[in-house]
């Protein structure tokens, strides 16, 4: 079993939907929780961060965490075509320790 | 521009050569990392040096060898290449040590195809 679930997808959807984007994992010790999102043939760039367990929203996007659940999540308002990327949860048990990635769900916004 | 760059951006070779994959960052971060994406998006750390010193050596085969000439400089060399290595190789660099909330910015990836 992965540290880290992520379902790959691919989710379409129309343009102005919510869109819900979520990952499991099963290392009770992460406690920093990334969200990076990746266009074709580019690098990773960071979305949001979260601190252990609660909810942070900044503009379209708002990224949750349940502890308790071990589940994290990233809704899109108001999802656009350049909404379409590869949407990576990463996490971390703290400094000095690695990020540990899931496998990424691809999102496809139509218009 | 500032930065992390990869050098080549894609690199085709057959199984048994080495070859090497260069990375720069001009941001001034004191740690950097390579990281593999596998055919199914699969982002996994290889390799992290702070101040050029080895601070994480995942489960890499020896074949496959990081050296930090300075901090702005990461490159990985790779021997007897296997068609397993076939995959998408990033860099990337952050300020201070991996973990907690710290950003990685990461380069725009060297895709390797071995034949």
């Amino acid at each position: 079993q992965k540290e880290v679930e992520q379902d790959p997808g691919p989710l379409s959807v129309p343009e102005g939907a919510i869109v819900s984007l979520n990952c499991t994992y099963s290392n009770s010790a992460f406690q920093y929780f990334m969200w990076y999102r990746q266009y074709s043939r580019k690098g990773p760039e960071l979305l949001m961060y979260t601190y252990s367990s609660g909810n942070k929203e900044d503009g379209r996007f708002t990224a949750q965490v349940d502890k308790s659940s071990k589940y994290i999540s990233l809704f899109i308002r108001d999802s656009q075509p350049s909404d379409s990327a590869t949407y990576l949860c990463a996490m971390n048990v703290g400094y000095g320790n690695k990020l540990v990635f899931g496998a990424g769900t691809i999102l496809r916004v139509k218009s | 521009d500032t930065a992390v760059s990869q050098t080549p951006k894609y690199l085709v070779t057959q199984m048994g050569n080495d070859k090497s994959i260069k990375c720069e960052q001009n941001l001034g971060h004191d740690t950097m990392y390579w990281y593999k994406q596998d055919s199914k998006k699969f982002l996994k750390i290889m390799f992290s040096y702070n101040n050029k010193e080895l601070i994480i050596n995942e489960t890499v085969p020896n074949r496959f060898s990081p050296k930090s000439p300075d901090k702005a400089h990461l490159n990985l060399h790779i021997n007897s290449l296997e068609l397993g290595d076939s995959a998408v190789y990033f860099c990337a660099s952050s300020q201070g040590a991996s973990g907690g909330a710290r950003e990685q910015f990461f380069g725009p990836g060297t895709r390797l195809t071995v034949l």
